[in-house]
């Protein structure tokens, strides 16, 4: 299994810009979950999809973020307009349930 | 609620010391508990899980047992390695098995 693919690894965008977060799960997870790192806050809980629906999307920060699961392996997350202070490593997770999460290798943004 | 608290960092050992990171958590029901670690630039990793009181979860001569009446899941290693070096979390999955809460992450550094 080629475990949770995130991309792109890295993102640089000048702010003002769209930006757009790709993550395909592990195929059979149910559970689908966008994190943001940062050094301030470290690890935060965006928003959660369960059978690709949305399930507690509480943590999305403001109205300039939004994420879809159109299908079972496909998942974006979209920051438009991008401001300075997005910039943070943004991770991917699946699971199934009671079992541990699955991270992606994250996408590093940097809004300048 | 559920939630994690981890002893705060960071912590610093000699090569061969003994390793405790103190995990106590809240949740209602009976939780399954995780442990994660981050490597520099990488992704959280599963370290290792305990589904039940009294469990012993282990992996690369880490440990860790599920402790009800203390609501503790401490991580123990008996002699640390320079390659231990890394941010630790723990976790907690609530009754669905499909929501995990993180701690704050501790972070490691073993000097030779």
């Amino acid at each position: 299994d080629a475990g949770v693919i995130q991309s792109p690894r890295h993102e640089v965008t000048e702010m003002g810009q769209e930006v757009t977060l790709r993550c395909k799960p592990i195929s059979g997870h149910n559970s689908l979950f966008w994190y943001r790192q940062t050094m301030m806050r470290g690890l935060e809980l965006l928003i959660y999809f369960n059978n690709n629906v949305p399930i507690d999307d509480s943590g999305m920060p403001e109205d300039r973020f939004s994420a879809k699961m159109p299908n079972a392996s496909f998942s974006t997350l979209k920051i438009q307009p991008s401001e300075p202070r997005d910039s943070a490593v943004y991770f991917c997770a699946s699971s199934r349930q009671w079992e541990g999460y699955t991270f992606g290798s994250g996408t590093r943004l940097t809004v300048v | 609620g559920n939630s994690v608290t981890q002893m705060e960092g960071p912590v610093t050992l000699s090569e061969e010391a003994f390793l405790t990171i103190n995990c106590t958590y809240t949740a209602t029901g009976y939780p399954s508990l995780f442990w994660y670690v981050q490597y520099p630039g990488e992704g959280l990793q599963l370290l290792l899980k305990a589904t039940k009181a009294d469990d012993k979860g282990s992996n690369k001569g880490f440990e860790a047992t599920y402790r009800k009446e203390t609501t503790s899941f401490h991580l123990e290693k008996g002699s640390v390695q320079v390659s231990d070096s890394a941010v630790y979390f723990c976790a907690l999955s609530d009754q669905s098995g499909n929501q995990f809460y993180f701690g704050t992450g501790t972070s490691l550094t073993v000097i030779p």
